[in-house]
């Protein structure tokens, strides 16, 4: 059965600090893996990973995938309130569950002014 | 912008009653979802479908079922409610081969009292 874990399950900074969120897999026939971001409603996408070793940049914001050793991380420096959210992350296979994305449980990140 | 519209975004029923959940999506995606949401859990996968008139279970398929008569609308049905199944529904589309990239809707927060 594929598995994602995701830790810390909460966190709380203050605004200006970084954050690492961890994601970590057991999936055959891994495809991809992906983050998004859920604030009060839907979740929305933030990064698709699939080779080793090659950071995704987007503003604050960063990730990076280890499949050899299966997890990825997202960086979030300079925190701002508006980073507050839950952060998801999923993976997709292929082979049977083509198409199928697998959840972790989220990370909910708090942000204090 | 991609579009997914959910057709209520607070349900409240009674034990026993059969539920509609409705989903439209306006890309002319040919994949659909239903997730549900719990605290501590992520999202969980109930039921997908690739194309009209096709479904596949997804991880947790029991006491639901799912229509799709048409390519933009997909249901999801709780047969008799229970108040296990309350919780955050989450419907999700993607186009044909990019089955990574799920646009969610806004989602539905169903109590079964």
């Amino acid at each position: 059965e594929d598995k994602v874990v995701q830790s810390p399950l909460s966190l709380v900074v203050h605004e200006g600090d970084t954050v690492t969120l961890n994601c970590s897999y057991e999936v055959t026939n891994f495809r991809s893996l992906l983050w998004y971001k859920q604030e009060k409603k839907a979740p929305t996408f933030l990064f698709m990973l699939t080779s080793s070793g090659i950071e995704k940049k987007s503003g604050r914001l960063s990730s990076i995938l280890d499949k050899k050793e299966l997890f990825s991380i997202l960086n979030i420096t300079a925190t701002q309130t508006g980073d507050s959210a839950v952060y998801l992350c999923a993976v997709s296979a292929g082979g049977t569950s083509y198409g199928k994305l697998t959840f972790g449980q989220g990370t909910i990140l708090t942000v204090h002014p | 912008d991609v579009k997914v519209t959910q057709s209520s975004r607070y349900l409240v029923k009674r034990t026993g009653e059969k539920v509609f959940l409705e989903c439209v999506q306006d890309m002319d995606h040919e994949n659909m979802f239903w997730y549900r949401q719990d605290p501590g859990l992520g999202l969980r996968l109930i039921y997908f479908s690739y194309d009209v008139k096709m479904k596949e279970k997804g991880d947790i398929p029991e006491g639901y079922s799912v229509s799709r008569e048409k390519k933009e609308r997909f249901s999801l049905i709780l047969e008799s409610a229970s108040t296990n199944q309350t919780s955050m529904y989450l419907c999700a589309s993607t186009p044909g081969g990019r089955l990574h990239e799920q646009y969610f809707g806004p989602g539905t927060r169903l109590t079964v009292t």
